[in-house]
């Protein structure tokens, strides 16, 4: 059965320091891979999807990247992290237009 | 992927059902209707999908209108476990399926 892996589940960073929450997928090959962000109480907001390695569409501008060196490995990074990046960030797969979630990472920038 | 429109917030009393609206009127032939629902703090969770067809399944039926440009899906009996933000979304379900959107879904609050 297919599994997706995301960790960790909570972080707190200071402002302007690195980021990289990574995401890996089990059971399936080529997968559609998804990264969203989640502010509190707001809607899921699309940030970056990959449909295949080294392939990145971005959705918003924004101060983070996204990097796909793997088929079942995806990469959330920011150089220097903001105040406004803190929020909750989930990495989803799909395929066939059904789509699986991990379990998030709770990111707090202080 | 099309837009979709749902209510904020609802609510409803425990053992009763839930029924929650979405709007997808400029719909495509080969796209479906899913919805997922996010129980605070964890990821969204599949429950049901559907193209023109009435679908039900353990957690959830789905009624898609015949010009398919609104869907209901119905908690048959809800309990205080299903309150959650319900989401609506509309995509094909075959081929390099892309962008995966979410709107703001609707919070449904199930009360005793």
């Amino acid at each position: 059965s297919q599994t997706i892996h995301q960790w960790p589940a909570t972080l707190v960073q200071p402002v302007g320091s690195p980021l990289s929450l990574e995401c890996t997928v089990e059971g399936t090959s080529n997968p559609n891979l998804y990264w969203y962000r989640q502010a509190a109480g707001r809607g899921l907001q699309l940030l970056f999807y990959s449909v295949g390695i080294g392939q990145i569409s971005s959705e918003v501008p924004q101060n983070l990247s996204a990097s796909r060196p793997q088929d079942r490995q995806f990469i959330l990074s920011s150089k220097k992290l903001l105040l406004s990046d803190s929020g909750f960030y989930l990495c989803a797969w799909a395929e066939q237009g059904e789509a699986f979630f991990g379990q998030g990472t709770r990111l707090t920038v202080v | 992927d099309a837009k979709t429109t749902q209510p904020p917030s609802m609510d409803c009393a425990e053992g009763r059902a839930a029924n929650l609206p979405c709007n997808h009127s400029t719909i495509s032939g080969n796209e479906y209707v899913y919805w997922y629902r996010q129980i605070h703090s964890q990821g969204p969770q599949y429950i049901i999908h559907g193209l023109k067809n009435n679908e039900t399944n353990e957690m959830a039926s789905l009624i898609i209108t015949e010009d398919r440009k609104s869907s209901t899906l119905i908690l048959p009996h809800a309990t205080l476990r299903d309150t959650a933000v319900y989401y609506c979304i509309v995509r094909v379900s075959t081929g390099t399926a892309s962008k995966l959107t979410f709107g703001t879904g609707t919070r449904l609050q199930v009360t005793l």
